[in-house]
């Protein structure tokens, strides 16, 4: 069965410093794989995906992850965080339907 | 805009209650799912769907009923509500797998 740990339930960075958040799947073929972002009382979007080709990805919101195999892990980056990315963050892992981890919330501090 | 819509926004129930969570996407997606969002527990998964008149149970299925007749519509019923099922709930739709899915604005159910 498919599934995701996302092991920080909350995380709090200052304004302009660099950003990890960890992610750790377990799917027994190669798996998609997304992070997406929820900002308070929204939906969710889509920050980035990977399926497969070069292991770091690119998203939206000056977001990157990188896919490492040997370590089951897909863990969410930026350089520079800024006030507006203040949210809730869900890596999620598809076979044949969509799992969620449990989400890792960040704060910023000014 | 082209999206997913859920009605209703907000809703209010008895205990014992049924009631339909509307979902709808015009955007020819095969692919739809309902989530539940409860703080600290991420998003679980309901019920899925792969395309018209295939529907399959998720992580938390019980209580709920779903029907896929038609590739725009995926409602969600609730049987007899318990307060256990006040959530926030989510509806989504992909165009296949991998592509990513695309959520609805939510719906705030409250059991009372």
């Amino acid at each position: 069965a498919q599934s995701v740990t996302q092991p920080d339930i909350h995380i709090t960075v200052s304004e302009g410093a660099s950003l990890e958040l960890r992610c750790n799947y377990s799917y027994g073929a190669t798996p998609y794989l997304f992070w997406y972002v929820q900002s308070p009382g929204q939906g969710l979007q889509l920050l980035l995906k990977y399926f497969s080709g070069d292991t770091l990805v690119q998203g939206i919101k000056g977001f990157e992850a990188e896919f490492k195999r040997s370590q089951s892990s897909f863990n969410l980056r930026k350089p520079s965080v800024h006030w507006s990315d203040a949210a809730e963050y869900f890596c999620a892992v598809e076979g044949q339907k969509l799992v969620f981890g449990q989400g890792t919330r960040l704060t910023i501090n000014p | 805009n082209a999206g997913v819509t859920q009605t209703p926004k907000f809703q209010v129930l008895k205990t014992g209650q049924s009631m339909t969570l509307q979902c709808a996407q015009d955007m020819n997606h095969e692919y739809m799912s309902w989530y539940r969002q409860d703080p600290g527990m991420g998003l679980r998964l309901i019920h899925y769907s792969v395309g018209a008149g295939i529907t399959d149970q998720g992580e938390v299925p019980n209580g709920y009923n779903v029907s896929r007749s038609t590739t725009e519509d995926f409602p969600l019923r609730l049987l007899s509500a318990a307060p256990s099922q006040t959530s926030v709930y989510f509806c989504a739709s992909s165009k296949d797998r991998g592509y990513g899915y695309t959520f609805g604005s939510g719906t705030r159910l409250t059991v009372v």
